[in-house]
């Protein structure tokens, strides 16, 4: 089945240690998005691919960064996480077209000690 | 500035109830709003999309409509199970620059009891 892969499903990491998060498609979808959830809160978006064109929010920290080296694969990086940051990230793509629907992957539960 | 409302913020009835959530945006260009589910701990899965030309869609036991105009969308879940307990996020994507993206609203945790 075609779909959005996230690894690893939970993943703990010490204060100030970088931290990288994988999600992957298998939709072929030209548009991928990060997104951070905190408790009982709306998905926030981070930033986005668009192919190969990278669109940051403007209120993304600097401390997130993110890489897509190929259609199938988008990194998130967090260069120092801090208590903050502990959250759910949830990874999205779509397909141009006159829809832009959304399909998600399981996400990431990332905890910080 | 598009801003997306839920209300209720929690609903809990019993089994075998009708029940409508509710969705509220203030500007009505949009392209479409989707529906999602999502159970605790666990990412979001698409329900239903309606396009903004569009004044319901349906599938299953789910209905949801759409009023662009009056910035409004209902989902209508028909004789509610206890597997239909989970959160549901309404998200609308705006017309014009940065269509790619999503607007979602906070959610309404939804219980149904045995």
């Amino acid at each position: 089945d075609a779909m959005v892969i996230q690894n690893p499903r939970y993943q703990v990491t010490q204060f100030g240690k970088p931290v990288t998060l994988s999600c992957s498609q298998t939709l072929n979808h030209n548009v991928m998005y990060w997104y951070q959830q905190k408790s009982s809160q709306a998905p926030k978006l981070l930033f986005h691919y668009y192919d190969k064109d990278f669109n940051n929010e403007a209120d993304t920290p600097d401390n997130f960064q993110s890489r897509r080296p190929n259609t199938s694969f988008c990194f998130l990086d967090i260069r120092s996480p801090g208590l903050g940051d502990a959250a759910m990230y949830l990874c999205a793509t779509s397909r141009r077209g006159n829809t832009y629907e959304q399909y998600f992957g399981p996400g990431t539960r990332l905890t910080v000690t | 500035k598009q801003e997306v409302t839920q209300i209720p913020a929690a609903l809990s009835v019993p089994e075998g109830e009708n029940l409508v959530l509710n969705c509220s945006f203030t500007d009505s260009a949009i392209y479409n709003l989707q529906w999602f589910r999502q159970d605790p701990g666990k990412g979001l899965t698409s329900l239903l999309l309606i396009q903004s030309s569009q004044r319901e869609q349906t599938s299953g036991r789910l209905n949801a409509s759409l009023d662009k105009s009056s910035g409004r969308s209902t989902l209508y879940i028909a004789a509610s199970q206890p597997g239909d307990s989970a959160t549901y996020l309404c998200a609308v994507r705006p017309s014009g620059q940065g269509a790619q993206k999503l607007v979602f609203g906070q959610g309404t945790r939804l219980t149904i009891n045995p």
